[in-house]
This record gives structure tokens, sequence and C-alpha cells, in this order.
């Protein structure tokens, strides 16, 4: 089953923007964790953010926490072409023991 | 460090026919999970092996079977394949068992089920 939702499904925008997207979640959980995948290829991890962590960053990303409403953002910020891709959020349900990925949100970075 | 590798890149069966793909994970990554991921279903978790021992497993038929060797080498084998198997499949390669830490991908195998 998927644990997580991502909004929108689709995002297109042009480059120099911002994107942002969201997570939503069902259960409680250890950590959550945002990925990339170009085009049918294999997904590259973005970042990891903890349970108790509310707010990370890493270069032009920036992840929010919201454990009381179970979800979480990703910001990209100055976006570019190359950010063209599909991103999801993986959460563990709180069991440790494996990743569920959301649905996915597919960006578009227009030059 | 050599990232994760898949073989074969691309694979066309027939139904009722066998197939094993393979991973090489990242050295000194001990965790290897597989993931099936289609249009329709999205990603989903098929199992992970850890030094040799299958720790978790997701919700898939018995069909699907997978093996890991003492180099941490992993194999994946699907038997009497249907057509809704076609699917990329994806295998990822980390430090820790479980979801303590970030995983690594390979690029994928796509599996074509005629």
């Amino acid at each position: 089953s998927q644990q997580g939702e991502e909004d929108p499904q689709a995002l297109s925008i042009q480059e120099g923007e911002n994107a942002t997207m969201n997570c939503s979640y069902k259960t409680s959980i250890n950590n959550l964790q945002w990925y990339r995948q170009n085009s049918g290829r294999g997904l590259v991890h973005l970042i990891l953010i903890r349970s108790n962590e509310r707010e990370k960053h890493s270069g032009r990303l920036r992840v929010t926490l919201d454990t009381s409403k179970k979800s979480s953002s990703l910001l990209i910020t100055a976006s570019r072409a190359a950010d063209t891709a599909s991103y999801f959020c993986a959460t563990d349900e709180g069991t440790g023991n494996q990743f569920y990925f959301g649905t996915g949100t597919s960006l578009t970075v227009i030059p | 460090k050599a990232g994760v590798t898949q073989t074969p890149r691309y694979l066309i069966k027939t139904r009722g026919q066998q197939v094993t793909l393979s991973c090489s994970p990242i050295s000194g990554h001990r965790s290897v999970s597989w993931y099936q991921q289609t249009p329709g279903q999205g990603l989903q978790f098929l199992f992970e092996y850890f030094s040799e021992t299958q720790r978790n497993k997701g919700n898939f038929p018995g069909r699907f079977s997978g093996r890991q060797f003492s180099n941490s080498r992993s194999e994946m084998n699907v038997s009497t394949l249907e057509l809704g198997d076609s699917a990329l499949y994806l295998c990822a390669s980390s430090l820790a068992s479980g979801t303590i830490g970030e995983q690594y991908f390979g690029p994928g195998t796509r599996l074509t089920v005629t």
C-alpha cells in the first residue's frame, strides 16, 4: 500500500521560480525522505528528515515536516531545467522496516 | 565508489517464463531492497535482504523471491510470469537494515512480459 500522497500530481513552472510540493501520510513515522527520479530511471536520495525535526535544508532544497498534520513539503528554490523530474516522498509508517513511497509529483521546469 | 548496478537493463519475456534479475550494491553496503514500479501502483516494496537474510517482505505473491550472496550481491526471481509483472524493477542498497538511512538506487531493470 502507498503511505504518502504527493500534491500536486503535476507542476509546471518557469526556470528561476520556486517549486513547492507536498506529501501527506497516514500513520506515525520515524523519518521521511524525499527522492527524485528522472524519466524511468533510478531514484536519487535528496534529503532525510526525522520525526523530531521540523525543517532541513540542503542547497536549494528546503524540507519541512509537520507531524501533527502528518505532512511534509519540499521547496526547490531558483529552479533549473535540470530539476525536471518526478519527486517522491517515502515514509516508514513507524515500523522502521520498509519504505512506503507516495504517488509522486511530476515537475517540469521550462527554460 | 561505484554506484548500484543492475543487470540486465532491459528484458522481454513471455508469459509463463521465469526471470532472474541481478543487483550489485555499493561496496560496503550490506542491505539490498527491491521495488517494483508501475504506472498504476507506483513504487512498491518487494523485500529486503541484509547479510544474506531476508529481513522484510512486501505484499507480493510467492512467485517473487530473492536471495543475497556473501558479497552482498542480490538476485530477484519471478516465476510463472504474468502480463502484470511488466514493470521497472529497482534495487537499492544501504548501510543498515530497515529505514534508518538513505537508500542508493540502481538504474533499474525494465521487464516487459508479452
